[in-house]
């Protein structure tokens, strides 16, 4: 069964530092890896997907990293902002081609 | 307007009565899914749709029941409620079994 182990759980940084969000997963024969970012009282919005054939995906200042072998993903968030605070989740399928299995996320903070 | 919704967004009901949580998608996706999210769990897929008429269990199906009768509809029941279905449900669609997810904001549901 695929674990999602996302660390760490909470995150308070500085308006303007880039920062980074890691994502392991225990079964490296995925589909593909999704980030998503969920507001307090939201619903989740999809931020980046990358297929398991890629290394990365960018969009805006948002960069998404993945390396299959060793069950690792980042997401790189430069300069980041006020707006940016949000709890964010990493997601892959169960087995290959199947419904996602989410991380917990982690909470992040940008302070003004 | 185009997307997902959920209804209602807030329920109270009590032990052992039927609740109907709705969900309804303007994509034409194929599949549709029913996650919960609880503190210290996460997110957890309680069943998923490929396509009107089919229907699969996900991690945490037991107290459920789904049904989809048409492509853009896909209601959940929990025919008894308990305590421990109170949580967050959400609603999503995509286009594959491990496709883009795209989410409703959330039914909030509290059984006493």
């Amino acid at each position: 069964k695929q674990e999602v182990t996302q660390i760490p759980a909470a995150l308070s940084v500085p308006e303007g530092e880039n920062l980074v969000l890691n994502c392991s997963f225990t079964d490296s024969a995925i589909y593909n890896l999704q980030w998503f970012r969920q507001d307090p009282g939201k619903g989740l919005t999809s931020l980046l997907l990358i297929q398991s054939s890629q290394r990365e995906q960018t969009s805006g200042r948002l960069n998404a990293s993945l390396d299959k072998s060793s069950g690792r993903s980042t997401l790189y968030i430069a300069a980041s902002q006020p707006g940016d605070s949000a709890t964010y989740l990493c997601a892959v399928p169960n087995s290959g081609n199947t419904p996602l299995v989410f991380g917990k996320g982690t909470r992040l903070s940008v302070i003004a | 307007d185009a997307g997902i919704t959920q209804s209602p967004r807030y329920k109270i009901t009590e032990t052992g009565r039927q609740v109907t949580l709705m969900c309804h998608q303007t994509w034409s996706h194929s599949y549709m899914f029913w996650y919960r999210q609880d503190l210290g769990h996460g997110l957890r897929l309680i069943y998923y749709s490929a396509a009107a008429d089919i229907t699969d269990k996900g991690e945490v199906p037991d107290g459920y029941v789904v049904s989809r009768s048409k492509t853009e509809n896909f209601p959940l029941t929990l025919e008894s409620a308990t305590r421990s279905q109170t949580s967050v449900y959400f609603c999503a669609s995509s286009d594959s079994r491990a496709g883009e997810l795209f989410f409703g904001e959330g039914s909030r549901l509290t059984v006493l």
